[in-house]
């Protein structure tokens, strides 16, 4: 079982829907997670970071976490053709592994007009 | 300008060859680390240091040496590059693993 897994892409929404993406990790020792973005041939950008149960907003973007269920999702509102990109899912260790930090390998959406 | 500075940005080379791939951040940052990025695979942590002269393995270690001397600086050294470290590497930093990442714009290695 790989650490931290997403859903497999790719996932295509028209625009103006929800895009929905999620994560799963396998340590339970885990405290920080990130959403990043990435656009083909760019370096990952950061959409939203999370450390506690529950859900965060930013904008159209929104992040929830259930760490008893071990999994952090990112929600994106009214999607637009600019959202396509690679989106990967990012999970910070404690414990014996404290500092490492463990990505899922990406899920790759495409907001269609 | 805040900045996660790497070089080279594209480097071909052959098997053997010592090579290093440089980091530099501006930010005052504790914690940085070097990720590779392999199609369908994601990012893959290689080494991480929390702090001057501190440094851990990451998920993909072999193959890679690092050393952190300075704060702002975080070199990675592949000593007898072979062809499957071929990829797309990024540096990354931040105040602390917990907090977000600054990602450097990533070095193409190719090795023949």
């Amino acid at each position: 079982q790989k650490e931290v897994e997403q859903n497999s892409g790719p996932l295509s929404v028209p625009e103006g829907a929800i895009a929905s993406l999620n994560c799963t990790y396998s340590d339970r020792g885990s405290q920080s997670f990130f959403w990043y973005r990435q656009y083909s041939g760019k370096s990952p950008e950061l959409i939203m970071f999370i450390y506690s149960n529950g859900d965060k907003e930013d904008g159209r973007f929104t992040a929830q976490l259930n760490k008893a269920s071990q999994y952090v999702s990112l929600l994106i509102r009214d999607s637009q053709p600019s959202d396509s990109a690679t989106y990967l899912c990012a999970v910070g260790s404690e414990g014996t592994s404290y500092g490492k930090l463990t990505f899922g390998q990406g899920t790759i959406l495409t907001v269609h007009p | 300008e805040a900045q996660v500075t790497q070089n080279p940005r594209y480097l071909i080379t052959v098997t053997g060859k010592k090579l290093t791939v440089t980091c530099s951040q501006n930010m005052n940052h504790e914690y940085m680390s070097w990720y590779r990025q392999d199609p369908g695979l994601g990012l893959r942590q290689i080494y991480y240091s929390m702090n001057v002269e501190v440094t851990d393995k990451g998920d993909v270690p072999e193959g890679y040496k690092v050393s952190r001397k300075e704060k702002r600086n975080f070199p990675l050294i592949l000593e007898s590059p072979s062809p499957n470290q071929t990829s797309l590497y990024f540096c990354a930093s931040s105040l602390d693993p917990f907090q977000p990442q600054h990602f450097g714009d990533g070095t193409r290695l190719s090795i023949l």
